[in-house]
């Protein structure tokens, strides 16, 4: 089955530490996107990448990093320098150059930090 | 610049009476237009996308939404509610390249016995 997947589910992390989430999508998707959700909001833009070997800051880029050195993988990497990083983390992934394409979602990483 | 509103943070209605979910955009593009819908602890499932072949588009699980140009609105409607239908609710608009996409900040559709 074509689809998006990512893990862990859960993830928790002690202070300090640097986490990686991972997003891997077999839809042969030129463009992947991550996505912070904290309760009772809506989804806020992390990092986002059109093509393999490229991505580009979102609006709250400060304290995460990423890759894009294969076309089915984004990992996502929280690191110490987040202060707040407790959130619903989501991957999500679309076609380019096509007119009214959807994003296709995984379904989620929940990361605590304890 | 795109945008989008969702008029109400929280919609309650009981179940077998219709729901109306707003949604207003601001789009200097010939817009690309979706809902999708949120169970808690889950991603996002496209409920149903505007792709100009008509005003009136059907989605999964008896919705449905009507583009309206003239009042920049994609408002989302179901005939009936059904308990499995309590979850959120996210308008989104797009380029035409579906390069940039922009959420909306939700609607909670809560759905009373």
């Amino acid at each position: 089955d074509g689809g998006i997947t990512q893990s862990p589910k859960y993830l928790f992390r002690k202070e300090g530490q640097n986490v990686t989430l991972s997003c891997e999508q077999n839809l042969n998707h030129d463009a992947m996107y991550w996505y912070r959700q904290d309760p009772g909001q809506g989804l806020r833009l992390i990092y986002y990448s059109q093509i393999v070997n490229d991505f580009q800051k979102g609006d709250i880029a400060e304290g995460y990093s990423v890759s894009r050195e294969k076309k089915e993988s984004f990992p996502l990497t929280v690191t110490s320098a987040q202060k707040n990083p407790t959130a619903f983390y989501l991957c999500a992934s679309s076609s380019t150059g096509v007119s009214y394409n959807e994003q296709f979602f995984g379904p989620g990483t929940r990361l605590t930090v304890l | 610049a795109q945008s989008v509103t969702q008029l109400d943070s929280h919609v309650s209605v009981s179940e077998g009476t219709p729901v109306l979910l707003r949604c207003n955009y601001s789009s200097s593009y010939s817009p690309s237009l979706f809902w999708y819908v949120q169970h808690p602890n889950k991603g996002l499932q496209l409920l149903l996308k505007y792709t100009s072949a008509a005003t009136l588009v059907k989605g999964i699980n008896g919705f449905e939404a009507e583009f309206k140009k003239s009042e920049t609105s994609f408002h989302l409607t179901k005939p009936s509610a059904h308990m499995s239908d309590a979850a959120e609710y996210f308008c989104v608009v797009s380029d035409d390249y579906g390069q940039n996409f922009v959420f909306g900040p939700g609607t909670r559709l809560s759905v009373l016995p």
